[in-house]
């Protein structure tokens, strides 16, 4: 029982790379997020995708584009990466607000 | 701006001390509410949810919601130096647009020391 899975697991890009992080879960879960955790601001909403087929900005989107694949996959692009988005990258996953989130293992992402 | 306030700590316990978290929420409306463990470079884990004004206590953990209060708490008793990690309050609510989501504050780092 896999859960939430995120890949990769550490990456370290160059100014202006691009990249996807991709997240996928097998828990059959309709509602999937993107967050961001820096020291001191907390766990930050990226994007999120309430159902398959529909994707929703959240309090930090400037710089990130998402996809829902389908109803397991949501990935997070980086069109142009910048030093300001190197953070810890969590995917989550639920099936209603009223049970919570489910975190994938995260991915540590460094912009240099 | 749906807000949860978390006093950020450190918060230090002897070992076998109860230990108290706090969380205040600003959203009069939300109906859902949890605590989150996470272990320094690791993801969050639920570990409570409570829905209801009252106590729930699983184990060795507490949680309290006081929705006149906005305010919900979360206690460990007997604590142990493995309790030790930063704990995330989350709070959720419904958007314009029907969508559901969770706020979470910034979080609690407890030591527990031996």
């Amino acid at each position: 029982n896999a859960g939430v899975t995120q890949t990769p697991k550490f990456q370290v890009l160059k100014t202006g790379q691009s990249m996807t992080l991709q997240c996928a879960q097998d828990m059959n879960h309709n509602s999937m997020y993107w967050y961001r955790q820096d020291p001191g601001m907390g766990l930050r909403l990226i994007y999120y995708s309430a159902s398959e087929g529909t994707t929703d900005k959240g309090e930090v989107p400037n710089g990130y584009n998402v996809s829902r694949l389908n109803k397991r996959e949501f990935s997070l692009r980086l069109e142009s990466a910048a030093p300001s988005q190197t953070s810890v990258y969590f995917c989550a996953s639920s099936i209603q607000v009223n049970y919570g989130y489910t975190f994938g293992s995260g991915t540590r992402l460094t912009v240099v | 701006q749906k807000e949860v306030e978390q006093n950020s700590g450190p918060l230090s316990v002897p070992e076998g001390a109860i230990a108290s978290l706090n969380c205040t929420y600003s959203d009069r409306v939300s109906q859902s509410f949890f605590w989150y463990r996470q272990y320094s470079g690791k993801s969050p884990e639920l570990i409570m949810s409570i829905y209801s004004n009252g106590d729930k206590e699983d184990g060795r953990f507490t949680a309290q919601l006081n929705k006149a209060s906005q305010y919900v708490s979360l206690l460990i008793r007997d604590s142990q130096p493995s309790d030790s990690a930063t704990y995330l309050c989350a709070v959720g609510y419904i958007t314009q647009g029907g969508s559901e989501k969770l706020v979470f504050g910034k979080g609690t780092k407890l030591t527990v020391n031996p």
